[in-house]
């Protein structure tokens, strides 16, 4: 079983509606959750980073957290084309400082 | 601005070669950085965690001898891909942790290493 799991799509979603991507991690002292998003050839940008259980806001970005089910999810609203990348999710370890990464969904927006 | 600086963002190289990579951390002493591989449609993998005076950790499965991290400030770490070939082709990414704990990774900008 992979550590962190996200389905590698393509996603693809019109513009104006809402994505969601989601993933799921399988250590239970993973602390920290990260959402990164990288266009082809770059590095990866951070979008949202979470800690705790429920939602955390950001523009047109929501991180959803559910520790207890291992699940974490990323909805982009009113999503745009300059959205279509490679999203990542990433999980950071209890008592280290390495970041596990998932294989990325790419997400296409369809204008 | 740019938190960490990586260089070169792009490398064309015969195999058999020797090629060099460059991490600064620009704002801040970085004890700690790492250094990450990404082949094409794939996620990032941690290849080695760099430490500051001392020797680099490696990940499972990553040759310490191919791939030498020489750790020597506080602001610079390097990736020296010995004799590459062309299986090493890769996007090469170093981070940097911030001081704070649970903080974000700060990432370089990639090096693009192409191994003909």
């Amino acid at each position: 079983q992979k550590e962190v799991e996200q389905n590698s799509g393509p996603l693809s979603v019109p513009e104006g509606a809402i994505a969601s991507l989601n993933c799921t991690y399988s250590d239970r002292g993973s602390q920290s959750f990260f959402w990164y998003r990288q266009y082809s050839g770059k590095s990866p940008e951070l979008i949202m980073f979470i800690y705790s259980n429920g939602d955390k806001e950001d523009g047109r970005f929501t991180a959803q957290l559910n520790k207890a089910s291992q699940y974490v999810s990323l909805l982009i609203r009113d999503s745009q084309p300059s959205d279509s990348a490679t999203y990542l999710c990433a999980v950071l370890h209890f008592g280290n400082e390495k970041l596990t990464f998932g294989t990325g969904t790419r997400l296409t927006i369809i204008p | 601005g740019a938190v960490v600086s990586q260089h070169p963002s792009r490398v064309i190289c015969k195999s058999g070669t020797s090629v060099k990579i460059e991490c600064r951390s620009l704002d801040f002493q970085a004890t700690t950085m790492f250094w990450y591989r990404q082949f094409p449609k794939q996620s990032l993998m941690l290849m080695a965690t760099s430490n500051e005076g001392s020797k680099a950790t490696y990940e499972q499965g990553v040759e310490k001898d191919k791939f030498l991290i020489n750790h020597a400030s506080l602001t610079l770490s390097t990736l020296t891909v010995t004799s590459a070939h062309p299986e090493d082709s890769s996007f090469y990414i170093c981070s940097v942790s911030p001081p704070s704990p649970n903080e974000k990774l700060f990432f370089g900008s990639g090096t693009q290493l192409s191994v003909l």
